[in-house]
């Protein structure tokens, strides 16, 4: 079975300021790993994801993403945000080699302070 | 373009009264899900459906009930027998080959019993 863990439930921040969540995850094979964005009373959609190949993953509105197989972690990082990056974000896990469900951690919580 | 659409976006329902969520997807996904989604606690599956006419139990079925008649639609009932059914509801979908695993999401239905 796999699992993601998100350490902090919320993360308050002065704009402009780095920023990074955290997410750990557990499985006994090979995973596919998932950021994603959820703006309030929205669905949520995809910032980044991590199949194959480099570690270091690159995903939309500037943020990125480090897969540490040692560490089993992915934790997602800005080198600024700003106000419109106030969201809570959710890092999911999905086996590879054939299709599972999706497992997701309970949120990050990004408060952005103008 | 190809998307998920849940209906309807608000609803309200009675003590006593079964209501069904709407989720339509045109992206030709095999794979369906419903999560519900409480403050603090992330998103927790109900269901979900890996191919027409079949489904499996998430990790909070007690009190749902869906159906999956055609590879488009997978709608879902809240019973009288939830207890708790006030919270926000996803419909996701998955592409079943392995290298484009991301879930793509729905707007969500708000429910509220009044």
């Amino acid at each position: 079975a796999q699992s993601v863990t998100q350490l902090d439930s919320q993360v308050p921040v002065f704009e402009e300021a780095p920023v990074e969540l955290r997410c750990n995850y557990s499985s006994s094979v090979s995973v596919y790993l998932f950021w994603y964005v959820q703006y309030p009373n929205q669905g949520l959609q995809l910032l980044l994801k991590y199949l194959s190949g480099s570690t270091l993953v690159k995903g939309i509105n500037g943020f990125e993403a480090e897969f540490n197989k040692s560490q089993t972690s992915f934790h997602l990082r800005k080198p600024s945000v700003h106000i419109s990056d106030t969201a809570e974000y959710f890092c999911a896990v999905s086996r590879s080699g054939g299709y599972q469900k999706v497992t997701f951690g309970t949120g990050t919580k990004l408060q952005v302070i103008p | 373009d190809g998307g998920i659409t849940q209906s309807p976006k608000y609803l309200f329902r009675k003590e006593g009264q079964n209501v069904t969520l709407s989720c339509e997807q045109n992206l030709n996904h095999d794979a369906m899900y419903w999560y519900r989604q409480d403050p603090g606690q992330g998103l927790r599956l109900i269901y979900y459906s890996q191919i027409v006419n079949d489904f499996q139990k998430g990790d909070i079925a007690e009190g749902y009930s869906v159906s999956r008649e055609k590879k488009e639609s997978f709608p879902l009932t809240v019973t009288s027998a939830q207890k708790n059914p006030t919270a926000f509801y996803l419909c996701a979908s998955t592409d079943r080959t392995g290298q484009r695993t991301e879930a793509f999401f729905g707007q969500g239905t708000r429910l509220t019993v009044v």
